[in-house]
């Protein structure tokens, strides 16, 4: 299957601070990225998906102004965390979505996640 | 998206085959069943996906109903390795994300 980068895999960082995770396709064009979040024991929580050049789209109840997205070519996508707090702490994923066949064999492959910890 | 249940836990032994169930009810005919898996503290890896035939890849098989009603994730020869969550998600091709919901945990033990 395609590959999708996440970097860093793991980051710690003081209250406060700006966080940048970078999310890259390595071996495939991804028109359309998604930012997943998930605390301990929980499943994954869509936070937004963003298609390039363009603005992203949030899901209810997630701060665009504190998890800024940008995703300006077919193989990268960051989110940057803003001012983070410790309620900030979590596993962060993103995914890219893969498109074949006209469209009709469609799927969405995940990074290997991003652990954040604001102390 | 049509919602799915999955039992909450599985276990298998090593070398047996794992048999994962799936319910999904109100599946609407242009609707995909996909599978992942996630392992402990990864990101969730991609299995298999299907619309109403049977697949089969070098990971797992998928047996959809000829009602679509209900699938089945058969791991053929499990493996420490396939120790997991794995999650059912049936959505529609190019026109909406993947939800997810809590999973089957399964265990295979030696």
């Amino acid at each position: 299957g395609a590959v999708v980068s996440q970097h860093p895999s793991r980051v710690i960082c003081k209250s406060g601070t700006s966080v940048k995770i970078e999310c890259r396709s390595l071996d495939f064009q991804a028109t359309t990225m998604f930012w997943y979040r998930q605390f301990p024991k929980q499943s994954l929580m869509l936070m937004a998906t963003s298609n390039e050049g363009s603005k992203a789209t949030y899901e209810q109840g997630v701060e665009k102004d504190k998890f800024l997205i940008n995703h300006a070519s077919l193989t990268l996508s960051t989110l940057t965390v803003t001012s983070a707090h410790p309620e900030d702490s979590s596993f962060y994923i993103c995914s890219a979505r893969e498109r074949l066949a006209g469209g009709l064999r469609e799927t969405q492959y995940f990074g290997p996640g991003t652990r954040l910890l604001v102390l | 998206d049509a919602k799915t249940t999955q039992p909450t836990s599985m276990d298998c032994a090593e070398g047996r085959a794992a048999n994962l169930p799936c319910n999904h009810s109100t599946i609407s005919g242009n609707e995909y069943v996909y599978w992942y898996r996630q392992i402990h503290s990864q990101g969730p890896q991609y299995i298999i996906h299907g619309l109403k035939n049977n697949e089969t890849n070098e990971m797992a098989s998928l047996i959809i109903t000829e009602d679509r009603k209900s699938s089945t994730l058969i791991l053929p020869h499990a493996t420490l390795r396939d120790t997991a969550v794995y999650y059912c998600i049936v959505r529609v091709v190019g026109y909406s994300t993947l939800t997810f919901g809590k999973g089957t945990m399964l265990l295979v033990s030696p």
